[in-house]
């Protein structure tokens, strides 16, 4: 089946650092990728996806690239803030016919602390 | 246009009894998912409702069941609860017409059970 690995957290970094979370995915198919973020108390916000291959999602600095050669979806900022504090999610959808109907599977997430 | 909301937002109920949870879906959104998220095991599939009927269901025992009504507002429960049930209970819609649309996801209701 679907699976998704997440680079062991938790990530601390200091504000206006590099940030590099890596994501690698197994499923059957062509599945669509995403990040989502939850910030302490609330639900998954999306914040990027990409439904093919070299597709790049972006979003409020976030990037990532889909590639399917290395089965990947990295999440990159240039810039981190002490907003950007959160949980990230790595997740996929589809990629298997009629069982990939509404669901999503994810990665373990990983925790960033931003220090000012 | 609104979001997904789901009530109540937290909960508290002990063993052995049973629990109803609400999401109402984003106007438009014919689908909706419900995940459990815990500490344990992140975030796992419960099932999915289009149009009134279950189309995908997750590896959960028959404690935990679902429904959809017209409006597509969906109800989760659980009966009998366990202790290890205490989690994050999330919702999620979208349009529903294909197998890889985004989701979005409501708030989410915390269930303590003792």
């Amino acid at each position: 089946g679907n699976s998704v690995t997440q680079m062991e957290g938790p990530v601390t970094l200091s504000e206006e650092a590099f940030l590099t979370i890596n994501c690698t995915y197994t499923a059957t198919g062509y599945p669509s990728l995403f990040w989502y973020v939850q910030y302490p108390g609330e639900g998954l916000q999306l914040l990027l996806k990409a439904t093919k291959a070299d597709d790049k999602g972006s979003n409020k600095g976030f990037e990532a690239t889909y590639r399917k050669e290395t089965t990947s979806f990295h999440l990159e900022k240039g810039s981190v803030q002490v907003s950007d504090s959160a949980v990230y999610f790595c997740a996929l959808s589809g990629g298997a016919g009629g069982t990939s109907y509404g669901k999503l599977t994810f990665g373990q997430g990983t925790i960033l602390t931003v220090h000012p | 246009k609104a979001g997904v909301t789901q009530t109540p937002r937290y909960l508290i109920k002990t063993r052995g009894q049973q629990v109803t949870l609400s999401c109402s879906p984003i106007s438009g959104h014919r689908s909706v998912s419900w995940y459990q998220q815990t500490p344990g095991q992140g975030l796992q599939f419960l099932f999915e409702y289009f149009s009134e009927t279950q189309r995908n269901k997750g590896n959960f025992p028959g404690r935990f069941s679902g429904r959809q009504f017209s409006n597509s507002r969906s109800e989760m429960n659980v009966s009998t609860l366990e202790l290890g049930d205490s989690a994050l209970y999330l919702c999620a819609s979208s349009l529903g017409v294909a197998g890889q649309e985004t989701q979005y996801f409501g708030p989410g209701t915390r269930l303590l059970v003792l």
